[in-house]
């Protein structure tokens, strides 16, 4: 069985701390991607990485950084946490080829005071 | 620019009935998909359904299919004889400019009652 799994379901983090979203996917898949997800505005891409070490930027990736030294794990860092940033964090992975679904974990819901 | 737009914020169905949810999409690319995810409370993702740009006949996965018109630019999700677990939030989505990246649509929350 396919899986994503996200480090934390819940976290509360203070304005001005450095936060990182970790997520581990086991089916080898060589996309990795992070989305926000907020009330009336769906998922929104942050960063997408395609293969170990590469990284592309999402429509909103203001405020957030992404590391991915191994194929299985995609790194979400928050540099300075800000109330703005209060949302739920979803990871996906999915194979190589625009035909091909995307798998989620079950989504961090970051909560910044 | 590439946009999905679902236009029902919110839908009602009676549990053994059909329900169609709405999804327009507008791109100039010639190749893209399209793809429907269910969210439930608990809040993961799951893929419902796919239909490819050059796809001839509509996309069916059992009580899930996916009604296509291309001229329209439409990609409605029709679910047959709806049941109590099937209240979720429901997301369209396409690919883009031949890439693997999806943009999302805000989302329709269905709910079933009895």
């Amino acid at each position: 069985d396919v899986k994503v799994t996200q480090s934390s379901r819940y976290l509360v983090k203070r304005t001005g701390e450095k936060v990182f979203l970790e997520c581990v996917q086991d089916m080898d898949h060589e996309n990795m991607f992070w989305y926000r997800q907020d009330p009336g505005l769906g998922l929104r891409l942050i960063y997408f990485s395609y293969d170990v070490k590469m990284k592309e930027k999402g429509d909103i990736p203001e405020g957030y950084s992404v590391s991915r030294e191994k194929k299985e794990r995609f790194s979400l860092i928050l540099e300075s946490a800000s109330t703005n940033q209060t949302s739920m964090y979803l990871c996906a992975s999915s194979l190589a080829g625009e035909s091909y679904e995307q798998y989620f974990g079950p989504g961090t819901r970051l909560t910044v005071t | 620019a590439q946009k999905i737009t679902q236009t029902q914020p919110g839908m009602f169905v009676q549990e053994k009935e059909a329900v169609t949810l709405d999804c327009t999409y507008d791109t100039s690319d010639p190749s893209y998909g399209l793809f429907w995810y269910k969210q439930p409370s608990s809040g993961e993702m799951i893929f419902l359904i796919y239909q490819g740009s050059y796809d001839q006949q509509n996309a069916t996965e059992g009580r899930y299919s996916l009604n296509f018109q291309k001229a329209r630019k439409s990609a409605n999700l029709v679910i047959s004889a709806s049941q109590l677990g099937d209240s979720a939030m429901y997301f369209c989505a396409m690919s883009l400019d031949n890439t693997d990246k999806l943009i999302f649509g805000t989302g329709t929350r269905l709910q079933v009652f009895p």
